[in-house]
Parts: C-alpha cells; structure tokens; sequence
C-alpha cells in the first residue's frame, strides 16, 4: 500500500485547504480500514485532524471538526480533506495514512506528506 | 483529550547503548499505546501496538512495555538507523493523541 499526499503548498489566511491523497495497493471503499489524516508543524508534534471509512463515515477531532470536511473519491481511489478559514496555526506538514482499527487502532503506513503554508 | 508526555525531550547515546524513552498518559489507557519512528524529514514510521507488540517487520532490538498510564520503549542495542525521533500515541479514547516526541542523538 502507498500513499501520496498532493495539494497547493500555500493558502492565504481564510481561505480553503483542500489536500488529496492517492492510494495505491488498496481500495479507499474497503471495508477493512479507515483513513486518516494527521498534521505537524514544523519542529513540533503530531496532530490527528480525523478519518474516514470506506462506507465515508467520518471522525474528527473536536478541536478542527467545525473546519474540517474528509471525503472518499472512489472513482480515483482518493480521499481528501477539506479545512475552511485557515490562519498560519494551520501551517504544517499534512499526512494521510491507512488506519488500522480492530482491537487496537493503528496508522499504517504513512504518505511522505506535504507541506502547507499559510500566508498572504 | 488525553496528554501524553515524553520523557526525556532528547538524549545523546552511542551505536550499541540501550536507550529507554518514557511516556506518560495523564490518565489510564489501558495498553492502547503505539509507537512511532520519524527519521529527519520522513514520515513517521509504525513501530509497535499494544504497549509491547511489535509490527511486522521491526526488529526485535525494540521492545515495549506498561500498562495504564506508565509505559517504556526500549532499544537493546542502538544502530545508526535508529537515531531519530519517537512518539507515543494513545487511541484509548478519540482524538489519539501523541506525545511531544523524543529525539535520540548522536553522542
């Protein structure tokens, strides 16, 4: 399985994120993982944003959840996220990356990322 | 949310010394502890599940232990591949959170 984040690495403040992530090696619409998204600013920590299921229900973290939309293409076997009113905390690098939930929960694996930067 | 705190920030090892890193929950999750290796400028890499289970693949110089809040991630014997930053993860309860990482350096 692999995973390519793509997007545009710069938004100006308020505007829209929109980010893809293709996959190969596996179906978006499977029913055996989810599919999340995680963030990091640069030289700090992680963040998980929320995920998707194959069936498109989706969990997001409560913190972003008022600004964030996930959504399965199956078509192009791609998810993407949408994140609304972005400002420069919202620079990072941006992860997508298969989820394992069965009785533990696990990210694996990890696309390389991309980079997104807030600013006018 | 849950915190998840490392301990130490950072340390300075030798190829062949056993590094232990810690990390605390601020409350009990039982063993629904991941860890992660990210290499600089790298996505992370899954590394164990279940407090002590490791994923495939990982070699067996890792090794994980605890339960509820206090947990450990042990490499017996430091290779040149392994410097790099670890995170904890817990997905007790949503969001999982991670830890502030621990970056392991060349002494």
């Amino acid at each position: 399985v692999q995973l390519q984040e793509s997007g545009p690495g710069l938004v100006k403040p308020l505007q829209t994120l929109s980010l893809t992530c293709s996959v190969s090696g596996e179906s978006v619409s499977s029913r055996s993982y989810y599919w999340s998204w995680i963030r990091q600013p640069a030289g700090k920590g992680l963040e998980w944003i929320g995920r998707i299921y194959g069936s498109g229900t989706t969990s997001y973290n409560p913190s972003l959840k008022s600004r964030v939309t996930m959504s399965l293409d199956t078509s192009k076997n791609q998810l993407s996220l949408k994140m609304t009113s972005v400002t420069a905390a919202d620079t990072a690098v941006y992860y997508c990356a298969r989820n394992v939930l069965r009785s533990f929960d696990w990210l694996d694996p990890w696309g390389p990322g991309t980079q997104v930067s807030v600013s006018s | 949310d849950i915190q998840m705190t490392q301990d130490p920030s950072s340390l300075s090892a030798s190829v062949g010394d056993r590094v232990t890193i810690t990390c605390r929950a601020s409350e009990t999750i039982n063993d629904h502890l991941n860890w992660y290796q990210q290499r600089p400028g790298k996505a992370p890499k899954f590394l164990m599940y279940g407090a002590s289970r490791l994923h495939s693949g990982v070699p067996s110089r890792f090794s994980g232990s605890g339960s509820g809040t206090d947990f450990t991630l042990t490499i017996s014997s430091l290779q040149p591949e392994d410097f790099a930053t670890y995170y904890c993860q817990q997905t007790y309860i949503s969001p999982g959170t991670f830890g502030q990482g621990t970056k392991v350096e060349v002494k």
